[in-house]
């Protein structure tokens, strides 16, 4: 098993630039995650999946969208990145309260 | 909104002696875990805990529950090198709300021959 997997693991971006970040389980998982980790702020929940069909707002919503493509794979998409969504992005997955992460997407917005 | 705090944000030890990290809930909680990040890593669950006063142990790592369910603590024992990364304690958003959760800010451990 691969676990949960994230691609691209870095990117670039000019402002204003578009970019779907990937993300995908093998667990059979029934909850996703999206969190932005940033120095000194711990991770904060973006968007979250409980079930395959249903999203929901986490902490910091604004600047992205998210699709739970299906059980396997939810997706956070920037329509027009800022400097400020310079970050590490993390997925996670979970059926229980253990929540499994994948590597993350270094993301710089320039 | 629901804020987890926890203190240090950063601790240098020499390898062997002790570490301690608290973690400070604004409000109850119904659990708290524990996540463990290394350097350039992801974050690993270590351990949950559910009861008020409960008390866990993993090897040299004893993790605390506190009576009124809004703090906790990790301590390490005799630390390692290996010990080195950010520990990360998270409570359930909202209270009861067990698939989302509140991460604390972290503390980061380094450890020195």
């Amino acid at each position: 098993n691969a676990g949960v997997t994230q691609t691209p693991k870095f990117q670039v971006l000019k402002t204003g630039q578009s970019m779907t970040l990937q993300c995908a389980q093998d667990m059979n998982h029934n909850s996703m995650y999206w969190y932005r980790q940033d120095p000194g702020m711990g991770l904060r929940l973006i968007y979250y999946s409980a079930s395959e069909g249903t999203t929901d707002k986490g902490e910091v919503p604004n600047g992205y969208n998210v699709s739970r493509l299906n059980k396997r794979e939810f997706s956070l998409r920037l329509e027009s990145a800022a400097p400020s969504q310079t970050s590490v992005y993390f997925c996670a997955s979970t059926r229980g309260y253990e929540q499994y992460f994948g590597p993350g997407t270094r993301l710089t917005v320039t | 909104g629901q804020q987890v705090m926890q203190i240090p944000q950063y601790q240098h030890v020499q390898e062997g002696e002790d570490f301690t990290t608290y973690c400070n809930s604004s409000t109850t909680l119904s659990n708290i875990q524990w996540y463990k990040q290394r350097p350039g890593g992801h974050p690993v669950f270590l351990i949950q805990l559910v009861k008020s006063g409960e008390v866990k142990k993993q090897k040299r790592l004893t993790f605390q529950f506190g009576e009124a369910k809004k703090n906790s603590s990790l301590h390490i024992t005799a630390t390692q090198t290996t010990d080195v990364g950010t520990y990360f304690c998270a409570g359930p958003f909202p209270t009861g709300t067990a698939s989302k959760l509140t991460f604390g800010t972290g503390t980061r451990l380094q450890v020195t021959l």
